[in-house]
């Protein structure tokens, strides 16, 4: 069984669109993530989740919105997709504990023309 | 605040010689240090963590790494570089709850091994 599922893997798609990504957790973690991977591999943090509850919302355009159902689910809905927005995004969870790792999902490649 | 920064954005060793990958955080509070790998296409894994207690620190692979406070370094190092290792590692600082527990990565090294 997979720990942290996202889905779909690639996503290709047109300027202007709405789309979203699912994400989920079997492992019983209090905290989810969403990152955002540029074609250089740099990793930055989007948002995090405790519990259902926002606990960091770093400068993102609001078209970005994640919605957290329950604590195993951490979606990520985009609206008016722009070039800029191509890159790989990663699901993740971990437990709250300070020395808790964090495990990844495998990915999702999102690609705007 | 918490940051990490890694020496050398791309690394090129040898198959069979010493890897040492090199990684320098800055931490407000004593840190938890993570190495992650990412093979191509794939998600992160973590490689090995220091919490407290010992400073060397043995993870998957034949991968270590040492948490040396008063250099505030955390560098990853192997002993015989294979061409499986080649990959783009990432090292990671993990902040307290004022900092919602977040993780902060380094702008990640990619490793070359060359046979």
């Amino acid at each position: 069984d997979t720990a942290v599922s996202q889905t779909p893997k690639y996503l290709v798609t047109q300027m202007g669109n709405d789309k979203s990504i699912k994400c989920e957790q079997n492992l019983g973690h209090d905290t989810m993530y969403w990152y955002k991977q540029d074609s250089k591999k740099f990793l930055k943090i989007m948002f995090s989740y405790n519990n259902k509850e926002l606990i960091i919302n770093e400068t993102v355009p609001n078209r970005f919105s994640p919605k957290s159902p329950d604590k195993a689910h951490l979606n990520l809905h985009i609206n008016s997709l722009e070039l800029g927005d191509s890159a790989v995004y990663f699901c993740a969870s971990s437990p709250t504990g300070g020395g808790e790792k964090l495990f990844f999902g495998s990915g999702t490649q999102l690609s705007v023309l | 605040a918490q940051s990490v920064t890694q020496l050398g954005s791309h690394v090129s060793v040898s198959e069979g010689a010493l890897v040492l990958l090199r990684c320098n955080y800055s931490s407000s509070v004593p840190p938890y240090l993570f190495w992650y790998v990412q093979y191509p296409n794939q998600g992160l894994q973590l490689l090995l963590k220091y919490t407290t207690g010992a400073t060397l620190v043995k993870g998957i692979n034949g991968f270590e790494a040492e948490f040396k406070k008063s250099e505030t370094s955390f560098h990853l190092t192997k002993p015989s570089a294979h061409m499986s290792d080649a990959a783009e590692y990432f090292c990671a600082v993990r902040g307290g709850r004022h900092t919602g527990n977040q993780f902060y990565f380094g702008t990640g090294t990619s490793l070359t091994v060359i046979p």
